[in-house]
């Protein structure tokens, strides 16, 4: 079993409709969770930590967490064709950042 | 946030040559600096966690006899690719952490390895 688990996708949605980016962890003792977006050919950049059981939200993003479940998710709302890339999401256990190998996230117009 | 300024971007180098990849954290220290190998539509695997003024913790499978990891300041750490060879060429990804850091990771723009 893989550490942090991600369907690869590609997950198509319309534009201005909500993408949900789901993630499965392995580790139970697991503090600190992530969701970087990579665009083709660049670094990760960070969208958005979660430290804390339930829902998180940042403009047009909410993370929402559930340990016992050891399940983490990212909500876009409105979607934008913008929102094309690679969302990765990250796991902290034992000080190291483990990274799923993303979901692909293509907004239509 | 904090800006790591990684360099080369890209680098292309003949077979059994060495590169040498600098990456900087410009606005903060970073106490630990983490180095990533993505390979084509992969995730980021981690090589090696390097703490200022100490020897680098390697992930198991990464050879470090030939990614050899330097981080002498709390500024800069260096990644060099020893003796390289084309199933070495790959996106390699510096990021930094500074001390009392809850998690977050800043990356450093990528460099892009072609060996030939």
């Amino acid at each position: 079993q893989k550490e942090v688990e991600q369907n690869s996708g590609p997950l198509s949605v319309p534009e201005g409709a909500i993408a949900s980016l789901n993630c499965t962890y392995s580790d139970r003792g697991s503090q600190s969770f992530f969701w970087y977006r990579q665009y083709s050919g660049k670094s990760p950049e960070l969208i958005m930590f979660i430290y804390s059981n339930g829902d998180k939200e940042d403009g047009r993003f909410t993370a929402q967490l559930n340990k016992a479940s050891q399940y983490v998710s990212l909500l876009i709302r409105d979607s934008q064709p913008s929102d094309s890339a690679t969302y990765l999401c990250a796991v902290r256990g034992t000080g190291k950042l483990i990274f799923g190998q993303g979901t692909t996230l293509q907004v239509k117009p | 946030g904090a800006v790591v300024s990684q360099h080369p971007s890209w680098v292309i180098c003949k077979s059994g040559t060495s590169v040498k990849i600098e990456c900087r954290s410009l606005d903060f220290q970073a106490t630990t600096m983490f180095w990533y190998r993505q390979f084509p539509k992969q995730s980021l695997m981690l090589m090696a966690t390097s703490n200022e003024g100490s020897k680098a913790t390697y992930e198991q499978g990464v050879e470090k006899d030939k990614f050899l990891i330097n981080h002498a300041s709390l500024t800069l750490s260096t990644l060099t690719v020893t003796s390289a060879h084309p199933e070495d060429s790959s996106f390699y990804i510096c990021s930094g952490r500074g001390a009392g850091n809850t998690g977050e990771l800043f990356f450093g723009e990528g460099s892009r390895l072609t060996v030939l």
